[in-house]
């Protein structure tokens, strides 16, 4: 089946502590990208690689760090989490580098951090 | 800051109506897309739009866009219980690497 796959879906963790969100997805998609979802603020796009080894900031890279070695994983690393990181993360991907000219995002199921 | 912003932040409906949705943006796009998330789910792509298109059709969606006054709508004909949800609006640039989201309107359609 063609997905997205986010782990972990639940995080409950103390400022500071260093953590990895791990996203694959198994379609050969070029494109991956990380969002955070915040009440009243919606969607906003943290990072996102158009293809290996090249990886952009979005609207909210702070705090934030992501790699792209392999094509199908796109991990989300927060190196000294704090409470304002707490939130719902996405991650999405298309099937082009140039996502919005003709593909959709085929977005993960979410992961709900918890920053005490 | 944010690209698209739909409105009404939230709408409440009986089964059978129609529900609109209308967002509007900020500067040039390539195309306008519109995603649907049940609660606390990842988004699901429903339709898009390109900037020369001027309206679509997908079953009971229908997405119009007027690039002139950059604004788009979204209608949901004979709507069901289960199109509760809620819906966002997303615009590309035309550099065509990013996606903005707006806050979505949330939808509440009763049996």
């Amino acid at each position: 089946e063609a997905q997205v796959t986010q782990n972990p879906r639940y995080l409950i963790t103390v400022t500071g502590k260093k953590l990895t969100v791990t996203c694959s997805q198994n379609m050969n998609h070029e494109y991956m990208s990380w969002y955070r979802q915040d009440p009243g603020l919606g969607l906003r796009q943290i990072y996102y690689s158009m293809n290996v080894e090249v990886t952009d900031k979005g609207d909210v890279p702070e705090g934030y760090k992501v790699s792209r070695k392999e094509k199908r994983n796109f991990p989300l690393i927060l190196e000294s989490p704090s409470p304002n990181q707490t939130s719902l993360y996405f991650c999405a991907s298309s099937l082009s580098n140039r996502p919005i000219l003709t593909d959709t995002q085929y977005f993960g199921p979410g992961t709900r951090l918890t920053v005490l | 800051s944010q690209q698209g912003e739909e409105d009404p932040q939230a709408l409440s409906i009986q089964e059978g109506e129609n529900a609109t949705m209308n967002c509007s943006y900020k500067t040039s796009i390539n195309n306008l897309q519109w995603y649907r998330q049940n609660s606390g789910r990842g988004l699901v792509h429903l339709i898009l739009i390109r900037s020369n298109e001027r309206e679509k059709h997908s079953g009971r969606l229908r997405v119009t866009l007027d690039t002139s006054k950059k604004s788009s709508s979204l209608l949901i004909t004979a709507s069901r219980a289960a199109d509760t949800a809620s819906y966002f609006c997303a615009t590309g640039e035309t550099s065509g690497s990013r996606l903005t989201f707006g806050e979505g309107t949330q939808l509440t359609v009763n049996p």
